[in-house]
């Protein structure tokens, strides 16, 4: 069955750069897009980022934009995000979702929280 | 950007209960809508896309509606496990993505 599990989660100071992963197993990988939603704690959904299935193309939120990189490797079904520059507003649970319906969010990983704090 | 607002942001009922949340949208999405339910701890879950096409494997007392700019999410005869945050999505600017701020509906 269709699994994403994400790591890399963690508390970092403000300034800090912290790397986001999401093992995905159960499909090909290489087949489907793939995006990032966080959720800052007592808050609501957030799209942040979304590369395509060949790691092509990326598109990004403003608020993200020039502090998080997307990326893939899909010789290890692995999906990336690497976040530079964190701030307190960055604080939240990062989820991974398949793209398999251009836009429409079927599976999501469980979620790692990431936590900016001095 | 396209912006949802969801309403009411909050809202109490009781077990058996007939409970319709709203979705606007900024600007015309056609029926690019899903919604997504999310219980504490938990990643959301989809229950419908395209405004009105009831995700495999979620229950019939479900149901959507709308067109262009409000949209409704409707539960016949709500149950126990039907308390939580309910999110609407728009993917009409795929691949961005923006959420509803989400209803949160609550044991009366």
């Amino acid at each position: 069955q269709v699994q994403l599990v994400e790591s890399g989660g963690g508390v970092v100071q403000p300034g800090g750069s912290l790397r986001l992963s999401c093992a995905a197993s159960g499909f090909t990988f290489s087949s489907y897009g793939m995006h990032w939603v966080r959720q800052a704690p007592g808050k609501g959904l957030e799209w942040v980022t979304f590369i395509w299935r060949d790691g092509s193309k990326k598109w990004y939120a403003d608020s993200v934009k020039g502090r998080f990189t997307i990326s893939r490797d899909n010789s290890k079904d692995t999906l990336h995000l690497q976040m530079n520059s964190l701030t307190v507003e960055d604080t939240a649970v990062y989820y991974c979702a398949i793209d398999f319906r251009l836009g429409i969010l079927t599976y999501w990983g469980q979620g790692t929280l990431v936590s900016v704090s001095s | 950007a396209i912006q949802l607002t969801q309403s009411p942001s909050s809202l109490s009922a009781s077990v058996g209960d007939r409970v319709t949340i709203t979705c606007r949208t900024s600007q015309g999405i056609s029926t690019s809508l899903a919604w997504y339910q999310q219980k504490p701890g938990k990643a959301p879950n989809l229950l419908i896309y395209d405004a009105s096409t009831l995700e495999s494997g979620v229950p019939s007392r479900f149901s959507g509606s709308g067109f262009g700019t409000e949209f409704t999410l409707t539960i016949s005869g709500l149950q126990p496990g039907d308390f939580a945050t309910y999110y609407c999505q728009q993917f009409t600017s795929y691949p961005l993505l923006t959420f509803g701020g989400g209803t949160k509906v609550e044991i009366k």
